[in-house]
């Protein structure tokens, strides 16, 4: 596709479910990054996938939060035993080269996680 | 670790002022980009600066790194009911393996 795809925009959900949320970049991307952001505040870094190299977690905020990344394009981000708190928006972006090539990322519109 | 911070967090202007914001980092960077949000929208990509001392002009918009490298603006010219939504500065270290964003400014322009 023309840009970067995330799937589903919007997703309610039972506090103690999984959720799992998908991003589809742009062909031929190398990096993927994943962000969240709640209401009315920055980007706080997730993840991050470079090719085939081990993922860098860093930015996890707990042992609830995974992600994988299938033969080097799509990435799905899952949530377990979802918390209130993890209500936000999930970004994913994605750039040509891999960070650290002064390469632009480009954001899909996000997934809006609400937590009931 | 690297941080980024940004002032103000919020701005409400005339339509027809200036607005400038401000992006400092802990560290000095490598690189600097700048992105728009809307409201309701996604980040967009609008710049990099990489050079000491570098100034970029897009229309109304002007974009500086400072001579140390850790620090920035954005200051737009005229401000326009166009202009609104959030500014987010992100650097990069000199070992290039982090881009951090900073908290943003959010812009609002009355008409």
């Amino acid at each position: 596709g023309a840009g970067v795809s995330q799937s589903p925009s919007n997703k309610v959900t039972e506090k103690g479910k999984d959720v799992e949320l998908r991003c589809d970049p742009i062909s031929g991307h190398t990096a993927l990054y994943w962000y969240r952001q709640s209401l009315g505040q920055g980007l706080e870094f997730l993840i991050y996938f470079q090719g085939n190299s081990a993922p860098d977690k860093s930015g996890l905020p707990s042992d609830r939060f995974s992600a994988e990344r299938t033969g080097g394009s799509v990435s799905t981000l899952t949530i377990q035993r979802t918390q209130q708190e993890d209500s936000a928006v999930y970004l994913c972006a994605s750039s040509l080269l891999p960070r650290g090539s002064n390469q632009p990322q480009h954001f899909g519109d996000g997934t809006r996680l609400s937590i009931l | 670790g690297q941080q980024v911070m940004q002032i103000p967090q919020y701005q409400h202007v005339q339509e027809g002022e200036d607005f400038t914001t401000y992006c400092n980092s802990s560290t000095t960077l490598s690189n600097i980009q700048w992105y728009k949000q809307r409201p309701g929208g996604h980040p967009v990509f609008l710049i990099q600066l990489v050079k000491s001392g570098e100034v970029k002009k897009q229309k109304r918009l002007t974009f500086q790194f400072g001579e140390a490298k850790k620090n920035s603006s954005l200051h737009i010219t005229a401000t326009q009911t166009t202009d609104v939504g959030t500014y987010f500065c992100a650097g990069s270290n000199n070992a290039g393996n982090m881009l951090t964003f900073g908290g943003g400014t959010r812009l609002m322009v009355k008409p």
